[in-house]
C-alpha cells in the first residue's frame, strides 16, 4: 500500500532562517507530487508540482522554492522565512484524480 | 483563484441529526471532490463527482452536483461525534495547472 509522510511535524524558525521541508512516498513509482500551503482557517493553496524528478512547476510567485531530486521525494525550500510563510504545508500524491495527503508540517515564522 | 466557496462556514448540530454542506464553484469541471480535514491533520478525500452525474452516494455521505448551477451539497446522514472536522471541496483548476483548487471548508461540529 501507498504511504506518504512529512517531516518535521511542527517547527519554529525565526524571520530570515533557511527551511527545508521534506516529503517522501512509499508503495508507487513516478507519482505527480503537490506541495500546498493553508493558512489559519483557510482552504488549501497549491504551491508547487511536479510530475517526474527535477520537473517543477510553481503556481504562485512566493519566498518558496521546490525540489525533487529523486523520483519519491519532493523537497520544499525557502533562503530567508518571512512572517507570511507561516502556515501549514501539506504534501500529497495523486493517482487518477484522487489526491492523498500527508500528515503535514505546522511551521511558525516569529 | 479559488474554484470552490463552501457553505456555511461553520454548522453545528446535534448527534444523530443530517448535516447539509454546499459548495459553489465558478469555472466549468470534470469532477468535483470533497474532502475531510480532522483538526491540525492532513486531508482525506471522501468522494468524486463527475460532471456527468447529479448524485453519489458512499456510505452515509450523499453528494449532489448541479453543474448548471456550478454547486454541489454534500449530506453526512445521521452524523456522529467522529464526522467533526473541516469539510473541503475542490476540483482541478485547469490550464496548465496540475493541482487541486480548494474552496475555504466548512468547519462541522457534532454536539454529543
Amino acid at each position: 500500500s501507498q504511504t506518504i509522510h512529512q517531516w518535521p511535524a511542527t517547527l519554529v524558525q525565526p524571520v530570515g532562517s533557511p527551511l527545508s521541508l521534506e516529503c517522501t512516498v512509499e508503495g508507487t513509482s513516478n507519482p505527480n507530487l503537490y506541495w500546498y500551503r493553508q493558512a489559519a482557517g483557510r482552504g488549501l493553496q497549491l504551491l508547487f508540482y511536479s510530475v517526474g524528478i527535477g520537473q517543477i512547476s510553481s503556481e504562485v510567485p512566493q519566498n518558496l522554492s521546490a525540489s525533487r531530486p529523486q523520483d519519491r521525494q519532493f523537497i520544499l525550500s525557502s533562503k530567508k522565512l518571512l512572517l507570511s510563510d507561516s502556515g501549514f504545508y501539506l504534501c500529497a500524491w495523486k493517482r487518477v484524480r484522487e489526491q492523498f495527503f500527508g500528515p503535514g508540517t505546522r511551521l511558525t515564522v516569529l | 483563484s479559488q474554484q470552490g466557496e463552501e457553505d456555511p462556514q461553520a454548522l453545528s448540530i446535534q448527534e444523530g441529526e443530517n448535516a447539509t454542506m454546499n459548495c459553489s464553484y465558478k469555472t466549468s469541471i470534470n469532477n468535483l471532490q470533497w474532502y475531510r480535514q480532522n483538526s491540525g491533520r492532513g486531508l482525506v478525500h471522501l468522494i468524486l463527482i463527475r460532471s456527468n452525474e447529479r448524485e453519489k452516494h458512499s456510505g452515509r455521505l450523499r453528494v449532489t452536483l448541479d453543474t448548471s448551477k456550478k454547486s454541489s451539497s454534500l449530506l453526512i446522514t445521521a452524523s456522529r461525534a467522529a464526522d467533526t472536522a473541516s469539510y473541503f471541496c475542490a476540483a482541478y483548476s485547469g490550464g496548465g495547472a496540475d493541482g487541486l483548487t480548494f474552496g475555504k471548508g466548512t468547519h462541522l461540529i457534532i454536539q454529543p
